[in-house]
């Protein structure tokens, strides 16, 4: 089974702090994603990577950088937390065999005071 | 711009019925659709894969089929069961991506006993 994992499932945090959201997963996937989601307004991508040390903006990437230094590592970095990044966030991660379908990670819900 | 609907938010039926999920999309042909099942607080996970050239996809008590020509896909619950109650999310392939999706808001499906 493919396990995607995020180092928390919820976390506060105050702003203008710096928040890093790890996500692993341990299939060998070439491609990982970062995604916020909130209510109304669904699934949006902020970033992702098609492999090591590379990384592409996504839908919404303003706020936020990525990190790919490992394979099975992606991290999202929230360089100055604002109250408007408070959100569910969604790791995922595809690619073994071909394969299209996303593997998602628990969420962290963070919250931004 | 691609876009991508679940006509209903809430569906609400009797355990025992065929739930039936609609998603729309527009200024698009996707190669590919696919279903996926979120719980509340839990990442989404990977239901079914429809391709462009495939009219119907069955696993177990769900099946899923894809019109191109009407560009909707339609997401069948037989005999549905209160353990069926969770939110549905269409996804469909971004334009020009190397495995990208595109998601729907999601239809929340409650199954009553």
């Amino acid at each position: 089974d493919v396990k995607v994992t995020q180092s928390s499932r919820y976390l506060v945090k105050r702003t203008g702090e710096k928040v890093f959201l790890e996500c692993v997963q341990d299939m060998d996937h070439e491609n990982m994603f970062w995604y916020r989601q909130d209510p109304g307004l669904g699934l949006r991508l902020i970033y992702f990577s098609y492999d090591v040390k590379m990384k592409e903006k996504g839908d919404i990437p303003e706020g936020y950088s990525v990190s790919r230094e490992k394979k099975e590592r992606f991290s999202l970095i929230l360089e100055s937390a604002s109250t408007n990044q408070t959100s569910m966030y969604l790791c995922a991660s595809s690619g073994g065999m071909g394969g299209l379908e996303q593997y998602f990670g628990p969420g962290t819900r963070l919250t931004v005071t | 711009s691609q876009k991508i609907e679940q006509n209903s938010e809430a569906l609400n039926i009797q355990e025992g019925k065929t739930a039936t999920l609609t998603c729309n999309y527009t200024n698009y042909s996707p190669a590919y659709l696919q279903w996926y099942r979120q719980d509340p607080g839990r990442g989404p996970v990977f239901l079914l894969l429809i391709r462009e050239n495939e009219k119907e996809k069955r696993k177990e008590r769900l099946k899923v089929t894809f019109d191109t020509t009407l560009k909707q896909s339609l997401f069948h619950i037989t005999a549905s069961q209160p353990a069926d109650s969770a939110t549905y999310l269409c996804a469909l392939e971004k334009r020009g991506s190397q495995g990208n999706l595109i998601f729907g808001k999601g239809t929340k499906l409650s199954v009553k006993p």
